[in-house]
C-alpha cells in the first residue's frame, strides 16, 4: 500500500469517547488525506494537508479534526464519536498537483471504526 | 449534492464477458478522471485515468471512454476475469482551485463468474 500505514486498522468505541486514527507514509509525499467510505457514498474527503501544520476541510468535515506535525504522520481525530461515524477510513497521499502524472492518490489500507 | 453519478450499483458478468461501467459528471471544471479498484479489505489502487483532450484510454484490458459533450466517461474491461471482481469507483477533479480534491462516484461491485 505504497508506504502508508494505517493504525488501528480495526476499532470499536462508544459513543462519546474520543478517537484518534493514524497515518504514516514513508515516501515523503506533500500531500495527505482522509476519506471515509459509506456504502452508496463512495469515499468522502474529511481533511487534506498540503504540508506540515497546513491542512484545510473536504466535504464531510463536520465532528473531525486533523494535525500534522510532521510530513510523515497525519492524525484524524473525533473529538466525541457518535455512531454516524461509525465507518471505514483511508488515508491517501499524492506527491503534488497541479501535474496529470503526479496526481495519483495511492490510499493505505483503511481502519473499520465502529461506534457503538 | 452528488458531483460524479455512477452506474450502475452492482454488475454481474460471465467470464469473457465485457463489463461495463458509466459516469456522469456536472462540474465542467473537471479535467482529470482517473478509475479506482478496490478489491475486499484492500484501499482504492489507481487502474486507468483519462484527460478531456483525448476520447479515449486503453491499458490492456481496461479502456476509458470519454464523451466531454455529454459529461460522461465509462470504464470497459474486456474478456473479464474472475480476477476482476472488485468495486470500481469512477472519480474527477477540477483543473484548479486550493487542493485539486477527488470527487468519487458511488462505486460499482463487479462480480466475474468463472
Amino acid at each position: 500500500d505504497a508506504g502508508i500505514t494505517q493504525s488501528p486498522r480495526h476499532k470499536v468505541t462508544e459513543t462519546g469517547t474520543p478517537v484518534t486514527l493514524r497515518c504514516h507514509q514513508t515516501e515523503n509525499h506533500r500531500y495527505m488525506y482522509w476519506y471515509r467510505q459509506d456504502p452508496g457514498h463512495g469515499l468522502r474527503l474529511i481533511h487534506y494537508s498540503y504540508g506540515v501544520k497546513d491542512t484545510d476541510k473536504g466535504e464531510v468535515s463536520d465532528g473531525y479534526s486533523v494535525s500534522r506535525s510532521k510530513t510523515e504522520d497525519f492524525l484524524l481525530t473525533l473529538e466525541s464519536a457518535t455512531s454516524s461515524q461509525t465507518s471505514v477510513y483511508f488515508c491517501a497521499i499524492s506527491e503534488r498537483q497541479g501535474m496529470a502524472a503526479k496526481n495519483i492518490q495511492y490510499f493505505g489500507a483503511g481502519t473499520r471504526l465502529s461506534v457503538l | 449534492q452528488q458531483q460524479v453519478k455512477q452506474s450502475p450499483q452492482s454488475l454481474i458478468v460471465q467470464k469473457g464477458g465485457i463489463s461495463i461501467i458509466n459516469c456522469a459528471y456536472e462540474n465542467t471544471a473537471f479535467d482529470y478522471f482517473p478509475w479506482y479498484q478496490q478489491f475486499p479489505g484492500k484501499g482504492p489502487a489507481l487502474l486507468i485515468a483519462i484527460r478531456p483532450d483525448v476520447s479515449e484510454k486503453k491499458e490492456g484490458r481496461f479502456t476509458i471512454s470519454f464523451n466531454k459533450s455529454a459529461k460522461q466517461f465509462s470504464l470497459h474491461i474486456m474478456d473479464s476475469q474472475p480476477g476482476d471482481s472488485a468495486t470500481y469507483f469512477c472519480a474527477a477533479m477540477p483543473d484548479s482551485g486550493s487542493a485539486r480534491q477527488l470527487t468519487f462516484g458511488s462505486g460499482t461491485q463487479l462480480t466475474v463468474l468463472p
